[in-house]
């Protein structure tokens, strides 16, 4: 089955540089690849998503980039506001099948 | 549309104690599925169902139970808890494509479960 691996676990940057998560899978017939930002106690919510047949997807300061063929896929974020404070999961899934996560990343935005 | 609404929202039970948690959504999605997050582990996938009347396993079912009676719920239990189900558990429902890919998945607010 699917198995994603995401790093790092924690991540602190200054306000206003650049972050970085990055994730692998392992089932190469997976084509969906989706970013969500967990608020201390509040519920997940999508920020981007990405499919296999596209490399890169912006929106604003979100982006998104897919290699398949190293079966890695990252998120940057560009210009850090200490409301990017957060978790973020990456997730994998092929097509209908289960939706499986990363184990996360706490990302702190220092002011 | 109230989206997808998880019942109850707090919950403390005793080992050995059963209880069935509720999942409701709103958006006739076909795709539900049941997660657990413990810290530093991420959301783990229990069950999943990709429509009415069918369920699987995902990473960690050992201990609980699915039903999928209805498109609108899906409903997680535990038959003889244990203190290592302490846990935030949480839903989530999602519509697949016309092509049967995966899109958004959508979460309730979670439930926070303790064992003792």
């Amino acid at each position: 089955g699917e198995n994603v691996e995401q790093h790092p676990s924690t991540l602190s940057v200054q306000e206003g540089d650049s972050a970085v998560i990055k994730c692998t899978y392992s089932d190469s017939a997976s084509n969906y690849f989706p970013w969500y930002k967990q608020e201390l106690g509040k519920r997940p919510q999508l920020i981007i998503d990405i499919r296999s047949n596209v490399g890169e997807k912006k929106d604003q300061r979100i982006a998104v980039t897919l290699n398949k063929t190293a079966k890695h896929f990252s998120l940057h974020i560009t210009e850090t506001q200490p409301e990017d404070s957060a978790v973020y999961f990456c997730a994998a899934s092929r097509r209908g099948n289960k939706l499986v996560f990363g184990a996360g990343t706490i990302l702190r935005v220092k002011s | 549309n109230a989206g997808v609404t998880q019942t109850p929202k707090f919950r403390v039970l005793k080992t050995g104690q059963s209880m069935t948690l509720l999942c409701a959504q709103d958006m006739n999605h076909e795709y539900m599925y049941w997660y657990r997050q413990d810290p530093g582990m991420g959301l783990r996938l229990i069950h999943y169902s990709v429509g009415e009347g069918t369920t699987a396993k995902g990473e960690v079912p050992d201990g609980y139970n699915v039903s999928r009676l209805k498109k609108q719920n899906f409903l997680l239990g535990l038959e003889s808890a244990a203190p290592s189900q302490t846990s935030v558990y949480f839903c989530a429902s999602s519509r697949p494509t016309g092509k049967n890919e995966n899109t958004e998945a959508f979460f309730g607010q979670g439930t926070r479960l303790t064992v003792v």
